[in-house]
């Protein structure tokens, strides 16, 4: 059973330009959500997609955008990088519907893309 | 207030002491709650989940308190491979939306 996956490992990138990361979930989760981790902190909610669609955004910029494809896997795109953007980006993967639960939605995270931008 | 808070660490134990680490949340409507782990320059991995007063498994305990709005993680018999950054996690409402970590607690456990 394959777990989540991510590409590329790492990245270096310059300011202003332009990055796309991927992810692939989990077999049978229908679920990608995108986290950034600076250094010495834990991460941070990016947005959230499911059934193809944004469906939940935390507190980014416009220039952080992404999309899901129908097989769930999922892209996340950057532009006119700015060196704060340098980070570990992580993929999380999880089911969306348990039910009439509200509990068990555990996220499996991928190994991330260490992007560092000069 | 942040809406997560841990400990600062770090922790330095030896191997075989028993440690335990605090976490704080604000949002007491919070549904979910999970410990996890990750490793220097890795992603993280989940630990544990916490729904009701708490779990143990094998080496590890979880507790929650609700009323205090309080976390805990207890590891027994430290070993070297405990050594890894403890993240506490909430989830702050129903369903399957968006983790909230902590900074996360250094755990070092030394020979």
């Amino acid at each position: 059973d394959a777990g989540v996956t991510q590409s590329p490992t790492h990245l270096i990138k310059t300011r202003g330009q332009q990055v796309t990361l991927r992810c692939s979930p989990k077999s049978g989760h229908d679920t990608v959500s995108w986290y950034q981790q600076a250094l010495g902190q834990g991460p941070q909610f990016i947005f959230q997609y499911y059934e193809e669609e944004e469906r939940q955004r935390g507190n980014f910029p416009d220039r952080f955008s992404g999309h899901q494809f129908p097989n769930y896997s999922s892209e996340l795109n950057v532009n006119a990088l700015l060196l704060g953007d340098s980070a570990l980006y992580l993929c999380a993967s999880s089911l969306r519907d348990r039910g009439l639960t509200n509990l068990g939605y555990e996220q499996y995270f991928g190994p991330g893309t260490r992007l560092t931008v000069t | 207030r942040k809406e997560v808070e841990q400990d600062p660490g770090p922790f330095n134990v030896p191997e075989g002491a028993t440690v335990a680490f605090n976490c704080t949340y604000s949002n007491s409507a919070s549904q979910s709650f999970f410990w996890y782990r990750q490793d220097c320059r890795k992603e993280p991995k989940l630990l544990m989940s916490v729904y009701s007063s708490g779990n143990e498994d094998g080496r590890f305990t979880a507790q929650l308190n609700r009323a205090s709005q309080y976390i805990s993680l207890l590891i027994r018999d430290s070993k070297l491979s405990d050594s890894a950054t403890y993240l506490c996690v909430v989830n702050p409402f129903p369903g399957n939306t968006p983790l909230v970590f902590g900074k996360g607690t250094r755990l070092s456990v030394i020979a």
